[in-house]
């Protein structure tokens, strides 16, 4: 079985400064990892996804995503938020090996909030 | 370029009453589809999947079915609505490459369904 865990319901982060949104695996095998954002009232947008190769991974709007092996782990982070980077974010895991259909197992989200 | 379409937009139905959500994807061909059912604005409930017309994978045994009666359409249905139904539906895509694909999900716009 595969899951996913963000440990955060919601972080806080000032306008200009760093973000960090977590995001932890479990999974047989190699993982495909994947980032979405949410804005309220509307469908998943996708952000980047890792595969394999390069641990560090870059995707829309300035977002980034480190993944470490030995930490299982693909936290997703920005080196300067904007206020319009608020909104809700979801990991999601896949087997490289996995069954039918190529079924995503999601986390339960973390809402970004920027602040002035 | 590929679209994905979903309504209506928002439905208020009664409990009791039938109901119809039509996804259709345009621009690619024998994609995956997949319906997600979204409550309380947080976690995604994998429903139903499809590899292909008139293959239908449930992921979770309820009230609800689906149907997918040409390559880019995929109707999510009930006979009876219940209250417990409510919640925002999601149907989503990939391009169809077999199994262990690393391929992307993409996602519509949504349905906010509310049962009273």
């Amino acid at each position: 079985a595969q899951s996913v865990a963000q440990p955060e319901d919601q972080v806080n982060v000032a306008e200009g400064n760093p973000l960090t949104v977590k995001c932890t695996y479990s999974v047989s095998g190699n993982p495909y990892l994947f980032w979405y954002v949410q804005y309220p009232n509307r469908g998943l947008q996708f952000l980047l996804k890792y595969i394999t190769g390069d641990n560090l991974v870059k995707g829309s709007y300035g977002f980034e995503a480190e993944f470490n092996k030995s930490q299982t782990s693909f936290h997703l982070k920005k080196p300067s938020a904007l206020v319009s980077d608020s909104a809700l974010y979801f990991c999601a895991v896949r087997a490289e090996r996995g069954g039918g259909g190529n079924k995503l197992t999601f986390g339960t989200g973390t809402q970004l909030k920027v602040e002035l | 370029s590929q679209t994905i379409h979903q309504w209506p937009a928002t439905l208020v139905q009664p409990v009791g009453s039938p109901l119809s959500l039509e996804c259709t994807v345009e621009g690619t061909s024998n994609p995956n589809l997949y319906w997600y059912r979204q409550a309380a604005g947080r976690g995604l409930q994998l429903l139903f999947y499809s590899v292909g017309i008139g293959q239908i994978s449930s992921e979770v045994p309820q009230n609800l079915s689906a149907s997918r009666p040409q390559d880019r359409q995929f109707i999510l249905s009930s006979k009876k609505l219940l209250l417990s139904d409510s919640g925002f539906y999601l149907c989503a895509w990939s391009v169809g490459v077999g199994v262990g694909s690393p391929e992307t999900q993409y996602f519509g716009p949504g349905t906010r369904l509310l049962v009273l």
